[in-house]
């Protein structure tokens, strides 16, 4: 199956910072990237969805101006935590399908665990 | 209600045993069915993906799809102790622009 890579897979910050995720297909061209939040037993959670060069589409619930994403290339998007509260610590995934891959098939990175002290 | 529903478990299988993982959906715009598999702290990994009725095999797992009765089920020969995780199904409905909606998952662990 297709590759997609997350980095940092682990990140502590403080109250108040900001934190960045990078999303990346390491084989394929994302065309669409998504953007998702678990938490301890449950399910995916939808944050937001990102098409290469357009703003993205966030879920009802979701603050854009707290959870910023860009996808500025066919091979990356980041997820941008501003003002980081411990509320917001997290697992987050992102997640891409596009050219060169089946239909709808969508892959997923390994995540990033945010904990926010 | 929700649109996906799925026994969240736990499941405790003896090694060897068959599985029998499934989900009912509520939504006939669901078109394509995929069955994620998501190890604690991993991101879920791909397993199965049909869109139609009937029966997919891939070595140990089969998935088979029911549109008519909106249920969808995934079957595991043989498990492995290396089958424990969290399964997840997903679906897709047409003109989503692809978004899935999961199910809540259902926790596997296979006894050696």
């Amino acid at each position: 199956g297709a590759v997609v890579s997350q980095h940092p897979s682990w990140v502590i910050c403080k109250s108040g910072t900001s934190v960045k995720i990078e999303c990346r297909s390491l084989d394929f061209q994302a065309t669409t990237m998504f953007w998702y939040r678990q938490f301890p037993k449950q399910s995916l959670m939808l944050m937001a969805t990102s098409n290469e060069g357009s703003k993205a589409t966030y879920e009802q619930g979701v603050e854009k101006d707290k959870f910023l994403i860009n996808h500025a290339s066919l091979t990356l998007s980041t997820l941008t935590v501003t003002s980081a509260h411990p509320e917001d610590s997290s697992f987050y995934i992102c997640s891409a399908s596009g050219r060169g891959i089946r239909g709808y098939e969508q892959y997923f990175g390994p995540g990033t665990r945010l904990t926010v002290t | 209600q929700k649109e996906v529903e799925q026994d969240p478990g736990p499941l405790s299988v003896p090694e060897g045993a068959i599985v029998s993982l499934n989900c009912t959906y509520s939504n006939s715009a669901f078109q394509y069915f995929m069955w994620y598999r998501q190890y604690s702290r991993k991101g879920p990994e791909l397993l199965m993906y049909t869109y139609s009725s009937g029966n997919k095999e891939d070595g140990r797992f089969t998935a088979q799809v029911d549109k008519s009765s909106k249920y969808i089920s995934l079957f595991i020969r043989d498990s492995q102790p290396s089958d424990s995780a969290t399964y997840l199904c997903a679906l897709i409905s047409s003109g989503s622009a692809r978004q899935l909606t999961f199910g809540s998952g259902t926790q596997l662990t296979v006894l050696p």
